[in-house]
């Protein structure tokens, strides 16, 4: 499984863009990139995924450039709500890979 | 749709001590995962499911047990409890070839 470094940590300011990047030198071919939201207490919560160029929900978007070995994951106008621990996956999911592994996240603090 | 439910929410386990960590989902997902995660650490995925009657390890399986009789359940057996194992555990699911996984709200579990 492709491993992905992230920053520990960011800050922010409510209103400002927030783009959290994400490396996975090793990602194979079948792999796609999901970022998961985790608030403090609750289980994590699937915010997109994608597997080349550019993704958009009405959540965030992905960036992932064409060597794929890194993604941005990009929140507009982030409002305290947002402050969570973002994780990158990697991993396919099918065939013998049916799991993903989870990194330590980063932890997003978004102050007024 | 209740999702993935976990029951039960919170427990104190004494060393030694036996339980059984419920895990239900009412949306016929064929996959089915169990996570730890430790206070400020991500999550870590004890054992897996891709279908009724099959499981497979994780990253980290031991002192743990699983079945999977059904495509709903999927239980988490601790046979003798250690201090070790207190942490929250996350059950999810995902269905065949989606990659957004569902998380249950967790179980808190403390052992003394």
């Amino acid at each position: 499984l492709a491993k992905t470094t992230q920053p520990i940590s960011m800050d922010s300011y409510e209103g400002q863009e927030v783009n959290i990047t994400c490396s996975h030198n090793n990602i194979a071919t079948n792999d796609y990139i999901t970022w998961y939201q985790q608030f403090p207490s609750q289980g994590p919560r699937f915010i997109i995924q994608g597997y080349k160029t550019k993704v958009t929900n009405e959540v965030a978007s992905l960036f992932i450039p064409a060597d794929r070995k890194s993604s941005t994951l990009s929140l507009p106008r982030v409002s305290l709500s947002d402050t969570a621990v973002y994780y990158c996956l990697v991993g396919s999911y099918g065939g013998a890979t049916n799991k993903l592994i989870f990194g330590t996240g980063t932890l997003l603090a978004v102050q007024p | 749709n209740a999702g993935v439910t976990q029951t039960p929410k919170f427990r104190i386990l004494k060393i030694g001590q036996s339980m059984t960590l419920q895990c239900t989902q009412d949306m016929n997902h064929n996959y089915m995962y169990w996570y730890r995660q430790d206070p400020g650490m991500g999550l870590k995925l004890i054992y897996y499911s891709v279908g009724a009657g099959i499981t497979d390890k994780g990253e980290v399986p031991n002192g743990y047990n699983v079945s999977r009789s059904t495509t709903e359940d999927f239980p988490l057996r601790l046979e003798l409890a250690a201090p070790s194992q207190t942490s929250v555990y996350f059950c999810a699911s995902r269905p065949t070839g989606d990659y957004g996984y569902t998380f249950g709200s967790g179980t808190r579990l403390t052992v003394v």
